[in-house]
C-alpha cells in the first residue's frame, strides 16, 4: 500500500498569515495517463471532508484561489496564502492512483 | 444537487453486524464509482471499500477484507457496506463518497455513526 506522510501534523496561524502543509507518498502518483493522483481534503469541525484541490493543483469548485497546490511525484504541498478563520479543520492529502486509496495523517489548522 | 445521504448505522455488539445504506441523488450514479471512508473518534480519516459502475470490480483495505462487502444497487441509486464479525476498532462515522476518476472524491455523505460495544 502507498503510505502517505504529512508534516507538520498541527499548525497556528495568525490570520492574515500563510500556511504550508506538505505531503509525501512511499511512491509516485503520476498515473500512465498523465495525470497525478493527488488530492486535498479539509475536515472542518463536526463536518464531512470536503474537495479542495485535486490533480496537485486544480481547486475544486467554490474554493478560494488562497488556496493552492504544488508538487510533483512523490513530494506535494498545500499552501494557503492568507488564513482566515474559516480555514480552521484538518487537512489531508489522499492518493488515488491505485487501491487501497490511503489518506496522510492529518494536519490541524488552528487560528492564533 | 448532488446529494448522498448514509443511513443503517448504530450501536452492535462484537461479533455482530450492520448493513449501511447510502442513497445517491442529483447525478448519474448507475456510471459512478463509490468509495465507504471511515473516522475513528479523533482519528485520521481511513479508505475503507471501492466499487466500480457496474460492481464488478471491487477493492478494500486489507484489514476489512473478509468482513466487509461493498455492492450497490443502479435501478435504486444507492451504495450498501454489508460489515460482519464487527470489533470495537470499527467503531467510526462511516462516510459514502462519490469517485469522479483518478480517486477523486468529489461529494461526501455527511456520515452515519457506528458504535461496536457490549
Amino acid at each position: 500500500d502507498i503510505v502517505m506522510t504529512q508534516t507538520p501534523l498541527a499548525l497556528s496561524v495568525t490570520p492574515g498569515q500563510p500556511a504550508s502543509i506538505s505531503c509525501k507518498s512511499s511512491q509516485s502518483l503520476l498515473d500512465t495517463s498523465g495525470r497525478t493522483c493527488l488530492h486535498w481534503y479539509l475536515q472542518k469541525p463536526g463536518q464531512a471532508p470536503q474537495l479542495l484541490i485535486y490533480e496537485v493543483s486544480s481547486r475544486f469548485s467554490g474554493v478560494p484561489d488562497r488556496f493552492s497546490g504544488s508538487g510533483s511525484g512523490t513530494d506535494f504541498t498545500l499552501k494557503i496564502s492568507r488564513v482566515g478563520a474559516e480555514d480552521v479543520g484538518v487537512y489531508y492529502c489522499m492518493q488515488g492512483i491505485q487501491a487501497p486509496r490511503t489518506f496522510g495523517q492529518g494536519t490541524k489548522l488552528e487560528i492564533k | 444537487e448532488v446529494q448522498l445521504v448514509e443511513s443503517g448505522g448504530g450501536l452492535v455488539q462484537p461479533g455482530g453486524s450492520l448493513r449501511l445504506s447510502c442513497a445517491a441523488s442529483g447525478f448519474a450514479f448507475s456510471t459512478t464509482w463509490m468509495s465507504w471512508v471511515r473516522q475513528a473518534p479523533g482519528k485520521a480519516l481511513e479508505w475503507v471499500a471501492l466499487i466500480n459502475h457496474d460492481g464488478g470490480q471491487k477493492y478494500y483495505v486489507d484489514s476489512m477484507k473478509g468482513r466487509f462487502t461493498i455492492s450497490r444497487d443502479n435501478a435504486k441509486s444507492s451504495l450498501y457496506l454489508q460489515m460482519n464479525s464487527l470489533r470495537a476498532d470499527d467503531t467510526a462515522v462511516y462516510y459514502c463518497a462519490r469517485d469522479s476518476g483518478w480517486g477523486r472524491t468529489d461529494c461526501w455523505g455527511q456520515g452515519t455513526l457506528v458504535t461496536v460495544s457490549s
